[in-house]
């Protein structure tokens, strides 16, 4: 597949742990916010989104939750799996009035067996 | 999955020929992106379009074009490609103006010798 990251920061755990993944946004601003999975030689899968006015949300085996005092995000998956194995991207809408996201650069999540 | 497809999946192509990307999608969606994947980037916005013949740039837009005469085809083309277009490229919808996340295609790999 191909290679999202060269030099992408890594997380690595232990099957069945749980995972924490962080994100910096820019703009205070910031009214929404998504995290995205990629599996190499695949195009991202919208995992979980949040908007500015929650502090937390829970899906299923994830919760986003967003510091908007020093505008942090992060990303928990609970009971870590070889399936999760991939890299994650957080986004952030664009301020403008129109429907475009920032991404960031991503951090590659390994699952050990 | 969104009804995104995208061809050609993998091209190679030669330094100054015209090169053309096609995105499909099968939900009659308005809102469309093109964006690229490089290793570490995260993914940069070429062009949207957000109805027909409606287009914007993006923040990676020179060397870029794209055309968008149907709902459901948004076609992105390289005029003469160069070596630093080499990159994996995406295709997303959004479901604009109910939501903001976009769904994304699997991706074309495009090599530029």
């Amino acid at each position: 597949g191909e290679s999202v990251g060269l030099h992408l920061p890594t997380l690595s755990v232990q099957e069945g742990d749980n995972s924490i993944i962080n994100c910096a946004y820019s703009n205070s601003a910031s009214d929404y916010f998504i995290w995205y999975k990629q599996e190499s030689g695949k195009g991202p899968q919208f995992i979980i989104d949040i908007r500015s006015n929650m502090d937390k949300r829970q899906g299923q085996r994830v919760t986003v939750l967003l510091n908007k005092t020093v505008k942090h995000l992060s990303l928990q998956i609970a009971a870590t799996q070889p399936g999760d194995s991939a890299v994650y991207f957080c986004a952030e809408k664009g301020m403008d009035s129109s429907y475009k996201l920032i991404f960031g650069s991503g951090t590659r999540l390994l699952v050990r067996p | 999955d969104a009804g995104i497809t995208q061809s050609p999946r993998h091209k190679v192509t030669e330094t100054g020929t015209p090169v053309t990307l096609r995105c499909h999608q099968t939900e009659n969606h308005r809102y469309m992106y093109w964006y690229r994947q490089d290793p570490g980037h995260g993914l940069r916005l070429i062009h949207y379009s957000y109805g027909v013949k409606d287009t914007d740039k993006g923040e990676v837009s020179d060397g870029y074009s794209v055309s968008r005469s149907k709902t459901e085809d948004f076609l992105l083309t390289l005029e003469s490609a160069t070596s630093s277009q080499t990159s994996v490229y995406f295709c997303a919808i959004s479901r604009a103006p109910s939501s903001y996340e976009q769904y994304f295609g699997p991706g074309t790999r495009l090599t530029v010798t």
